[in-house]
């Protein structure tokens, strides 16, 4: 039940854009977005609800899918601070919570 | 206070050892999670709790035992590790299990397991 993410790996420039996409094979009833610095914690970016409804940070944009069962995330002019592995995360029919098989972002001066 | 926080940071231990791992919050969140996390890949799902209840178990050995003693704690008791059971452990809560809800993370045990 774990989403496919894509690429698995991405190197930018300051300034570049990214988009990283998200895919489930099972119906995706909400998404979740996280990302993790290396030997830290996830960290919440957003979360995107059937419906259009989306909760997460101004400067982040993402979208949701429900029919193909796919989410992306957007990075606009990417700077230094955005490095570290993105992940997407579902939750399962039951409590369960699934993350993405993760993209690892770098962005260089 | 919105910070989930975990004890040891760090742990090293034999197969034959055992020890436990703790997490606290004080947010009032009433589910919690245990992850595992290997180098390089995405934390796994382990146990859920919600309301101090084991609302999911994902077919994790019995080596792993958790305990939720009351709302803010939940503990991981561990005991006759294997070497591949070296991980980060990562907890992380959440008000409730709406999807509508992120889950916030501590900052993980790094276990190794001699």
């Amino acid at each position: 039940q774990q989403p496919v993410q894509s690429p698995q790996a991405v190197i930018l420039r300051e300034g570049e854009d990214a988009v990283i996409n998200c895919s489930s094979s099972k119906a995706l009833y909400s998404v979740h977005w996280y990302r993790q610095k290396h030997g830290e914690a996830p960290v919440f970016l957003m979360i995107l609800l059937k419906g259009g409804e989306q909760k997460g940070h101004e400067k982040i944009s993402a979208s949701f899918n429900e029919k193909k069962q796919q989410s992306s995330l957007y990075l606009t002019a990417s700077q230094l601070s955005y490095s570290g592995t993105y992940f997407c995360g579902a939750r399962g029919t039951g409590n369960q919570f699934y993350f993405g098989t993760g993209t690892s972002l770098t962005v260089i001066p | 206070d919105t910070e989930v926080t975990q004890t040891p940071k760090h742990l090293v231990m034999g197969m034959t050892n055992k020890k436990s791992l703790k997490c606290e919050q004080h947010m009032g969140h009433r589910a919690m999670y245990w992850y595992k996390q290997k180098a390089k890949k995405p934390p796994e799902l382990m146990f859920v709790y919600s309301y101090e209840k084991l609302s999911i178990n994902e077919s994790v050995p019995s080596r792993f035992s958790p305990e939720c003693p009351n709302s803010s704690l939940l503990n991981l008791h561990l005991h006759a590790l294997q070497p591949e059971d070296s991980a980060l452990y990562l907890c992380a809560s959440q008000p409730g299990l709406s999807s509508y809800n992120e889950q916030f993370f501590g900052p993980g045990t790094r276990l190794t397991v001699l």
